[in-house]
């Protein structure tokens, strides 16, 4: 199976502040890697696709990079409803995991 | 529209049994492949299985092959999961989510609002 890692696994930080996770598989994955967003208490969202796609209606301050191996979303400027849990999950090969999540708070 | 709405969860003893019902609408179900995918209280994410549109393949995750069985009806836009043999660390939120034609390589596009299921003695 495919490990997924992430760090951090909790950060804090301010409105206006650049945001940068990152998401490492354990074997490469080619660019099949997603982000989404989950508020407590709310079903997850999908941000970003195959990478660095960006859903249809996410705000573009949103954007994901990289392949293989490692993989980045960056929150340009955060906004106050980004206060979130972020997880990247892999469908290279089944069991599509994702990784443990990173609260920003 | 894109709609999941999931149904079916509920408390149960070790060694039980449930079936997860997601009804769809908005979308052409019969060309998606579906997905059940899990959060235990306060843990992350698990993908638990996946159907393909004509309902042909499947796959698990290791942590509930041979215990869970995915299915769909077309006929009835209706999405299944049944669990058998639950054990209390099955005791999660149970999400339907809804990914496109293919089994590899897309993410997950929507998800249902959740079902909760609860194992214990």
């Amino acid at each position: 199976d495919i490990q997924m890692t992430q760090s951090p696994s909790s950060l804090s930080a301010s409105v206006g502040d650049r945001v940068t996770i990152t998401c490492r598989p354990s074997q490469t994955i080619n660019s099949f890697l997603h982000w989404y967003q989950q508020i407590p208490g709310k079903a997850p969202k999908l941000l970003i696709w195959r990478a660095s796609r960006l859903q249809s209606g996410v705000p573009s301050r949103f954007t994901g990079s990289g392949s293989g191996t490692e993989f980045t979303l960056i929150i340009t400027s955060l906004q106050p409803e980004d206060f979130a849990t972020y997880f990247c999950q892999q469908t290279y090969n089944t069991p599509f995991t994702f990784g443990p999540g990173t609260k920003v708070d | 529209e894109v709609q999941l709405l999931e149904s079916g969860g509920g408390l149960v003893q070790p060694g039980g049994s449930l079936r997860l019902s997601c009804a769809a609408s908005g979308f052409l179900f019969s060309s998606c492949a579906m997905n059940w995918v899990r959060q235990a209280p306060g843990k992350g994410l698990e993908w638990v299985a996946i159907i393909n549109g004509r309902g042909q393949t499947t796959y698990y995750a290791d942590s509930v092959q041979g215990r869970f069985t995915i299915s769909r009806d077309n006929s009835e836009n209706t999405l299944y999961l049944q669990l058998n043999s639950l054990r209390v660390e099955d005791t999660a939120v149970y999400y339907c989510a809804k990914s496109d034609m293919g089994l590899y390589g897309d993410p997950i596009y929507f998800w249902g609002q959740g079902t909760q299921v609860a194992v214990s003695s």
